[in-house]
């Protein structure tokens, strides 16, 4: 049974360029999660989505960074422009039954995003 | 706000040594509560959850965690550790009525042989 599949694993680049970084959720899972795991701030939900509609986007650091989730089995989270301090561990989590908040989430293996 | 604070940061101990990490939550409703382990250069992984029944839970390898609603805290043990058991464990806790998980900064564990 596949789990969380996060693109790439790791990511290195330039500050001022595009970031893409993309999720497969588990198939069936209603809501899709979004974090940043860093050493100063621990694990911070950026953005999540159930049933594909954004529904709390608090966390997301300003407006240089996106998330989209065109359909149920993808989703991207964009940084542009790419600043050195984006560096970071991104995971995607997954679950199922939107609302049944006692279900846990899934986590992705994460792609370690560094800005030089 | 919910917040969730893990006050050790960083634990040392001895194989079969026991292990209580602590967790404590601030909300007034009815929470969901969860254990969650990352081993080195892997994903989070679920150790075990709370939502309802016997405040005394049992998760996979040993880990137990006690809800006590008056003191609003989830504290995981695990009476002998296992050089194994090093990894980093983080508490979480959403509310019942929300998909939103609050995640504490996580209590690096190092277990030496």
């Amino acid at each position: 049974d596949a789990g969380v599949i996060q693109s790439p694993r790791h990511e290195v680049t330039e500050m001022g360029q595009e970031v893409t970084l993309r999720c497969k959720p588990i198939s069936g899972h209603n809501s899709l999660f979004w974090y940043r795991q860093t050493m100063m701030r621990g694990l911070e939900l950026l953005i999540y989505f159930n049933n594909n509609v954004p529904i709390d986007d608090s966390g997301m650091p300003e407006d240089r960074f996106s998330a989209k989730m065109p359909n149920a089995s993808f989703s991207t989270l964009k940084i542009q422009p790419s600043e050195p301090r984006d560096s970071a561990v991104y995971f995607c989590a997954s679950t199922e039954q939107q609302g049944m908040s006692n279900q846990p989430q899934h986590f992705g293996d994460g792609t370690r995003l560094s800005i030089l | 706000a919910q917040s969730v604070s893990q006050h050790n940061h960083h634990v040392i101990l001895s194989e079969a040594a026991s292990l209580e990490l602590g967790c404590n939550y601030s909300y007034g409703g009815t929470v969901n509560l969860f254990w969650y382990v990352q081993y080195p250069g892997q994903h989070l992984q679920l150790l075990l959850k709370y939502f309802s029944g016997d405040p005394l839970v049992k998760g996979i390898k040993g880990f137990e965690a006690e809800f006590i609603k008056s003191k609003f805290s989830f504290n995981l043990r695990k009476p002998s550790v296992q050089w194994s058991d090093t990894a980093e464990y983080f508490c979480a806790v959403n509310s019942y009525n929300t998909d939103k998980l609050i995640f504490g900064t996580g209590t690096r564990l190092q277990v030496f042989p």
